[in-house]
């Protein structure tokens, strides 16, 4: 069974930085292209990031509204996908979902809250 | 304002059929795969329907997915009282910076 676990949200203040995880299990994370995404109270969904699998290169891109300040990292041999958050603003308030990514998102995590308030 | 354009809401009575529509450009929908998500109250997202018009196994066949230029459509047909979410559809915009788009969803009420 396909596991995405996320942790690590909480409340931060503005200008400051938080990391999240997400734990991986039931697939070969190693293989697997992985996501980002949020959703803000009341909104809809945005995508935040995504990173390719070290064969195809293990790199990172990133929504305009993060670039720069958000950093997606990996690390295969503990099936684990990180974002690194810095200088956080009030509109990154949201909850953040790690999601597999095909030509799709095919599964994706319960999601933890980040808050960023004074 | 989302690139992906969906109507903010549809209704319609138990049993009978919605569809609700994204329309996009070119460069997202017109060149790449759409795909629906299914989000009930409070919880994570799901996928419903995946490149245009597939359906991931064990989503029922009520659930259905088209596309034409650059849009695309998702059905539901037989509603129940289960469906009412919200629905959201995606593709990559392969334009310069190569991203991921939401649309950005719609309200589905069963009367």
């Amino acid at each position: 069974e396909v596991q995405l676990v996320e942790s690590g949200g909480g409340l931060v203040k503005p200008g400051g930085a938080l990391r999240l995880s997400c734990a991986a299990s039931g697939f070969t994370f190693s293989d697997a292209w992985m996501s980002w995404v949020r959703q803000a109270p009341g909104k809809g969904l945005e995508w935040v990031g995504r990173i390719t699998s070290k064969s195809d290169g293990g790199a990172a891109d990133y929504a305009a509204p993060v670039k720069g300040r958000f950093t997606i990292s990996r690390d295969d041999s503990e099936n684990t996908l990180y974002l690194e958050m810095d200088s956080l603003k009030s509109e990154d308030t949201a909850v953040y979902y790690c999601t597999r990514q095909l030509t799709r998102f095919d599964y994706w995590g319960q999601g933890t809250l980040v808050t960023v308030s004074s | 304002q989302s690139v992906l354009t969906q109507p903010p809401s549809v209704s319609a009575a138990p049993g009978q059929k919605v569809t609700i529509s994204c329309s996009g450009s070119s460069s997202n929908i017109g060149n790449n795969y759409v795909s629906w998500y299914q989000q009930l109250p409070g919880t994570a997202p799901k996928l419903l329907i995946y490149d245009n018009n597939q359906r991931p196994s064990g989503i029922p066949d009520r659930f259905s997915g088209s596309k034409s230029g650059t849009s695309a459509t998702l059905g539901i047909t037989g509603l129940q009282a289960g469906d009412e979410a919200d629905y959201y559809c995606g593709t990559w915009d392969s334009s310069l910076n190569n991203y991921w788009l939401f649309g950005g969803g719609t309200k589905l009420t069963v009367l």
